[in-house]
């Protein structure tokens, strides 16, 4: 069955550095999404890509942070100047076309900020 | 601006007894209801959606029920079993243009054996 992949699954940065998180979405998807998971807290959205540009975005999603399709099958989340706060489990989620299709997450990167 | 809640935040049953999560959302237009398990350090498993113009989506041990109107969603698991423990999350998707889910706290469930 196809599936969302991720990598790395776990980062370690310093504050300060920039870092790029990888996802790999289902091949047939239009519809690119980027949460994030504080430890203890709920799932948050961050931004939603569809055609090659941002749909949606949270308050969260500041100039810090910005997306990419850099090809026809990656879609990255790049965080220009870590900061601690930004430490968190980051979920990648595709899905095809319609206003009733299940979101389907990959495994996650777990990002740490020293 | 879609609020999910879910009560309680932990459960503990027995093996064999069912379980009963509740999710509740103050955003009665939603498109859809999504339940996921986490398991700890892990990725969200997507278990059922049901869609707005439904009422009730079964899937194996597992059926989820919606009420717009009270802005209400139920997942039911028939005969617990320990490898259930997991944390369960419900997520509506608004709207808005990208569609983005809005999640609950999760409920963290223990089926003791």
């Amino acid at each position: 069955e196809p599936e969302v992949t991720q990598t790395p699954s776990h980062q370690v940065t310093q504050m300060g550095q920039e870092v790029i998180l990888r996802c790999v979405p289902i091949s047939n998807h239009l519809y690119f999404y980027w949460y994030r998971q504080i430890l203890g807290q709920k799932v948050e959205f961050l931004v939603s890509f569809y055609n090659n540009e941002i749909s949606e975005k949270s308050e969260i999603f500041d100039d810090q942070f910005s997306v990419e399709r850099p090809d026809g099958s990656n879609f990255t989340l790049k965080i220009r100047s870590t900061k601690l706060e930004d430490s968190a489990m980051y979920f990648c989620a595709s899905r095809i076309p319609g206003r009733q299709e299940t979101q389907y997450f990959g495994p996650g990167t777990r990002l740490l900020v020293l | 601006k879609q609020e999910v809640t879910q009560i309680p935040a932990a459960l503990s049953v027995p093996e064999g007894e069912n379980l009963v999560l509740n999710c509740s959302f103050t955003d009665s237009a939603i498109y859809n209801l999504q339940w996921f398990r986490q398991d700890p350090g892990k990725g969200l498993t997507s278990l059922l959606l049901i869609q707005s113009s439904q009422r009730e989506q079964t899937s194996g041990r597992l059926n989820a029920s919606l009420d717009k109107s009270s802005g209400r969603s139920t997942l039911y698991i028939a005969a617990s079993q320990p490898g259930d423990s997991a944390t369960y999350l419900c997520a509506g998707r608004s709207g808005a243009a990208g569609n983005k889910l809005t999640f609950g706290g999760g409920t963290r469930v223990l089926v003791k054996p």
